[in-house]
């Protein structure tokens, strides 16, 4: 069974640093691309960053563009996400996602002094 | 890619057919994907290249359209289906959702 367990969220203030891990189990992570979608409160979904089943392309939404790192290691099946200068607008719900359409469960995130 | 969805809320009685709309501001060929929304339950995908059923989709789910302009359509409505329902296209970066669809019963 595909499981995808997000951790690290919590609660950090505007402008510091908060790092997303996605731990994955059920398949063969270095087999397939994975990404991270995002949900702010009371809105909808909206795609943040995806990374090749070798790390070797990324891509990103603007918005997150040089302060985001999407990142991987296949040896330990685990997702990241590197979140710098973080501002109000980041704060969500963010989800591991693995191409062929499997979620994990989010993990919340709030950017508040 | 702009998805604009409708309607943004659906209320339906059991046994009832509902059909959710998505449209792309651009083609998107049929790189559209449709998943359902639970409460305390990870999303999940119904249908990807607009009408492919996922493995596990019950058949009262179909999907329909290629281009611009989708469909989901649930035939025979059971208490289970109501949900929100998000579409997704992934035709070209950045990758773009529908704003969602509540269904609730009537």
């Amino acid at each position: 069974e595909v499981q995808l367990v997000e951790s690290g969220g919590g609660l950090v203030q505007p402008g510091r640093s908060m790092k997303l891990s996605c731990a994955a189990s059920g398949f063969t992570f270095s087999n397939y691309g994975m990404a991270w979608v995002r949900q702010a409160p009371t809105k909808g979904l909206e795609w943040v960053a995806t990374i090749s089943y070798d790390g070797s392309s990324t891509y990103y939404r603007d918005s997150v563009k040089g302060r985001f790192t999407i990142s991987r290691d296949n040896a330990k099946s685990t997702l990241y996400l590197q979140m710098n200068s973080l501002r109000s607008e980041d704060t969500a719900t963010y989800y591991c996602t693995r191409d062929g359409g499997y979620w994990g469960q989010g993990v919340m995130v709030t950017v508040s002094s | 890619v702009q998805m604009t969805q409708s309607p943004s809320y659906l209320a339906a009685s059991p046994g009832e057919s509902v059909s959710i709309s998505c449209k792309a501001s651009k083609s998107i060929s049929n790189n559209l994907a449709w998943y359902q929304e639970k409460p305390g339950k990870a999303n999940k995908l119904l249908i990807h290249s607009g009408s492919t059923l996922q493995s596990g989709t019950p058949s009262r789910f179909s999907g329909s359209g290629s281009g611009t302009d989708f469909t989901l359509t649930i035939r025979s409505l059971e208490s289970e289906d109501f949900a929100v329902y998000y579409c997704q296209q992934y035709n070209e970066y950045p990758l773009t959702f529908g704003s969602g669809t509540k269904l609730e019963i009537k």
